[in-house]
């Protein structure tokens, strides 16, 4: 049964760094790369970037260029996401996904959630 | 990027009845690559449709997906009750992937 399953509640001051953890079992991890998405309150879904978990190439939205990296452990099957600099408006529920680049993100993590609090 | 559009905002109906959704692209999505997901209060996001009308592992047969270039549709052919949640649909033939803002379906 793939499962993905992440790390747990963070509460940060603005301007801190928090990262997040995703670890994946039941399938191989790096035949498939990571999506990380995050949903402020009330909101919609917004894609973060992406990162291949065989050669760590990654891709990252535009927004968070210089502000995100995305890497991933082969040796635990553990994905993580660094997002730095926080500010009030990074408070949301980040999701990791895996992703086959042809299929859709499926499985889904639980979620994180990240407040950034002043 | 390409921006996604769902319609409408929120659709109200009762169990039994027929869902349409609609995700219309503001520019052609390569290979039809076009997936919809639901998400209930509190739940992550799950996947239904990939590649536009695959259907994922495990989904029922009452959704189906359609369309193709820049306009795709979800269908619940006749609703559960445990159908009613947001769906969002979202391309990744492109960089950055990009979601719909959602369509809540809700019970009339």
């Amino acid at each position: 049964q793939v499962h993905l399953l992440q790390s747990g509640i963070e509460v940060k001051t603005r301007g801190a760094a928090v990262k997040v953890s995703c670890k994946a079992s039941g399938y191989t991890f790096t035949s498939y790369g990571i999506s990380w998405v995050r949903q402020a309150p009330g909101q919609g879904l917004e894609w973060m970037g992406w990162i291949s978990a065989y050669n760590g190439n990654t891709n990252y939205a535009q927004k968070f260029q210089g502000r995100v990296t995305m890497t991933t452990d082969t040796s635990t099957s553990t994905a993580y996401m660094e997002l730095r600099s926080l500010r009030s408006d990074d408070t949301a529920m980040y999701y990791c996904a895996r992703d086959g680049l042809w299929f859709g993100l499926d499985p889904w993590g639980q979620g994180t959630l990240v407040t950034v609090s002043s | 990027e390409i921006v996604l559009t769902q319609s409408p905002g929120t659709l109200s109906l009762s169990p039994g009845e027929r869902a349409t959704l609609s995700c219309r692209a503001s520019q052609s999505v390569t290979g039809n690559y076009l997936a919809w997901y639901q998400q209930k209060p509190g739940q992550a996001p799950r996947l239904l449709i990939y590649d536009a009308l695959s259907r994922a592992t495990g989904i029922p047969d009452r959704f189906s997906g359609s369309g193709s270039e820049t306009d795709f549709s979800l269908t619940i052919s006749r609703l559960e009750p445990e159908d009613f949640a947001v769906y969002y649909c979202q391309q990744y033939g492109g960089s950055p992937y990009t979601f719909g803002q959602g369509t809540k379906l809700e019970i009339k």
